[in-house]
């Protein structure tokens, strides 16, 4: 099945600077690759998403690229706000797969120094 | 409603005890998913329904766990005889359509704690 590592488990930055989080994934067949952001005492959020036939995707401050030749996929935040402060769980799945198909990484707690 | 709801927010219980955690999806959404959040850990898929389908229980972690779902809406996690182990925040979710390829919309979770 479908691997997903996350790095790194903890980010702490200053507020205005930016954060990257990177994801890799094992499986090849693998084609989504959403990002979900969980907010203390919430459940997760969507927040961005990027499919295979894409290589990046921007939203306002944020972005995510993915280079399926290496098989890894990263969010980008820049000029970090306080609310940015949170913990962001990237996950991948493939077309073919069940429910099972979609795999979490185990999340990142990113900080925003004020 | 206006979002996944999920009840209750907080549940402690005794090991060995029964537990009943409901999710109440988004309106018209025809999947539902139940996933486990340990502490420090990712989300763990525990079930999926599809609208009339067979449930996809291949999450499940034993024989323990149950869930059903009423009249395409309403969900239900069962826990029976429940140990420490099982003390996790427990995620109910909702999509419009079938999974994998599709934006979940999560509740707020059960908080579970067996003492």
């Amino acid at each position: 099945g479908e691997n997903v590592e996350q790095h790194p488990s903890t980010l702490s930055v200053q507020e205005g600077d930016s954060a990257v989080i990177k994801c890799t994934y094992s499986d090849s067949a693998s084609n989504y690759f959403p990002w979900y952001k969980q907010e203390l005492g919430k459940g997760p959020q969507l927040i961005i998403d990027i499919r295979s036939n894409v290589g990046e995707k921007k939203d306002q401050r944020i972005a995510v690229t993915l280079n399926k030749t290496a098989k890894h996929f990263s969010l980008h935040i820049t000029e970090t706000q306080p609310e940015d402060s949170a913990v962001y769980f990237c996950a991948a799945s493939y077309s073919g797969g069940g429910a099972d198909g979609l795999t979490f990484g185990k999340g990142t707690h990113l900080i925003i120094q004020p | 409603g206006a979002g996944v709801s999920q009840s209750p927010s907080n549940k402690v219980t005794e090991k060995g005890k029964d537990v009943e955690l409901r999710c109440d999806p988004i309106s018209g959404h025809t999947a539902l998913y139940w996933y486990r959040q340990s502490l420090g850990q990712g989300l763990e898929f525990l079930i999926y329904f599809q609208g009339n389908s067979a449930p996809d229980k291949s999450g499940l972690p034993s024989d323990r766990f149950s869930a059903e779902r009423t009249g395409g809406s309403v969900s239900t996690l069962t826990i029976q005889r429940t140990q420490q182990e099982d003390s996790a925040v427990y995620l109910c979710a909702s999509s419009v359509t079938a999974f994998p390829n599709e934006k979940l919309f999560f509740g707020s979770g059960t908080q579970l704690s067996v003492l």
